[in-house]
Order: structure tokens, then sequence, then C-alpha cells
């Protein structure tokens, strides 16, 4: 059973303009929640995270967002560049086991 | 500079042979993880640890065996036994709490 979903495995978006992605989980357990950016052959990257107890966090050009009562959140990424382009993986904590628990990963593609 | 090294990059192991992945960190972090990859889908957890000389399995720690004998380093070991081997393979480090786990690059395994 997946436990931490995101339901659109690609995402296109022009240059300059916003990308939004979504990741859904079921255990309202979950008290830290993370974004990836992985490139081909190379190991995921950490971009940001966000705690249970806040319920937005931004760093630069990209902002995560969580909704409890949802269980959703949402990395947004303002302007969205080239090099933005990569699959980009949601990851939730569970505070028993301190596991992380990833997403499929939605693969991003920004073009100009 | 600190981080995490896997080696090798690509690794070929005939059948019935077993196969040992390096994992180094120089990051003073207490946790290390193995993780899984396969086309499509998200990281899954095979092994963990959290201390020298400690570690649990993770969600699919069939047909492999780990050690932690050092602080830095978490090698994993495929066994014979894993009778669907061929993976990408990513190794992570960690401070406890909540902290992001950083990755290596990773190793990708095929069989002859």
């Amino acid at each position: 059973d997946q436990q931490v979903k995101q339901n659109s495995p690609s995402l296109s978006v022009q240059e300059g303009r916003i990308s939004i992605l979504n990741c859904d989980y079921t255990n309202s357990m979950f008290d830290y929640f993370l974004w990836y950016k992985k490139y081909p052959a190379e190991g995921p990257t950490f971009l940001i995270s966000i705690s249970s107890i806040k319920d937005k966090n931004e760093d630069g050009r990209f902002t995560v967002f969580l909704n409890k009562s949802a269980k959703h959140l949402s990395l947004h990424i303002v302007p969205s560049q080239p090099g933005d382009s990569a699959v980009y993986f949601c990851a939730a904590r569970s505070p028993d086991t301190d596991k992380l628990i990833f997403g499929t990963g939605t693969r991003l593609q920004v073009f100009p | 500079d600190g981080g995490i090294t896997q080696s090798p990059k690509y690794l070929f192991r005939k059948e019935g042979q077993n196969v040992t992945l390096s994992c180094e960190q120089n990051l003073n972090h207490d946790a290390m993880y193995w993780y899984r990859q396969d086309p499509g889908q998200g990281l899954r957890l095979i092994y963990y640890s959290q201390i020298v000389n400690d570690f649990q399995k993770g969600d699919i720690a069939e047909g492999y065996s780990v050690s932690r004998e050092k602080k830095e380093s978490f090698p994993l070991t495929v066994t014979s036994a894993q009778k669907n081997p061929t993976a990408f393979y990513l190794c992570a480090s960690s401070k406890t709490g909540n902290q992001p786990q950083h990755f290596g690059d990773g190793t990708r395994l095929s069989i002859l």
C-alpha cells in the first residue's frame, strides 16, 4: 500500500512560469516532509523540507505547502528555469521508525 | 569536501555471485541507509543503521546483507538469494532527528 503518492508522473511547464508538484499521503502520524530533486544517474539532492507543525516553508524560488487536513503537500517553483528539469520526489518521515517513505516521483520538464 | 562516496558507479555480476557495494561518508552522520530504485518507482529502503554496530531491515531486505563496523562506512552485499538484483542502488546518511538525508551518486548493478 503506497503511503506517499505522487499521482502525476510528468509535468511540462514553460520557462518563467510556476511549476506546482503535488504529493498526497495517508498516514497522519508523518511529522516531517521533504522534497528531493534527481537527475539521471545521480543521487537525489535535498531541496526543501517542512515540519508538520508548519504549513509553509520558503527557500528562494522553492516553497513547500502542507495541508494536514487534506494530507497533501505541494512544491511550488517560481519562476521555473530549464535547469529545474529533473525528477522530483516527495518523502515523509514516520516518527516511530525514523524512516523516510518516498513517492514514485514526478518528471518536470521546463521548456523555453 | 564532505560528502557520500559510492563505488563503483557501474557493477556487473554473474548469476550466483555475491557482490558488495561500497558506501563511505565523511559528514560525521550517525545514520546511514541503503535504497533501491527501479524504473518508474520511488526509492525503497533495504537496510538502515542509526549507530555503529547496529542496523535494521527496511522494506525489502531479503537477499541483502549489511555491516556497520565503522561510523563512516556502510557496505551492502547483494547475495545470490536476491532474485532480481538489477537496479540502481543509493546510499544516504543523516544526522538523527528532523534532518534531511544526503545521498551518494549511486551504483548501477547489472546481471551478466
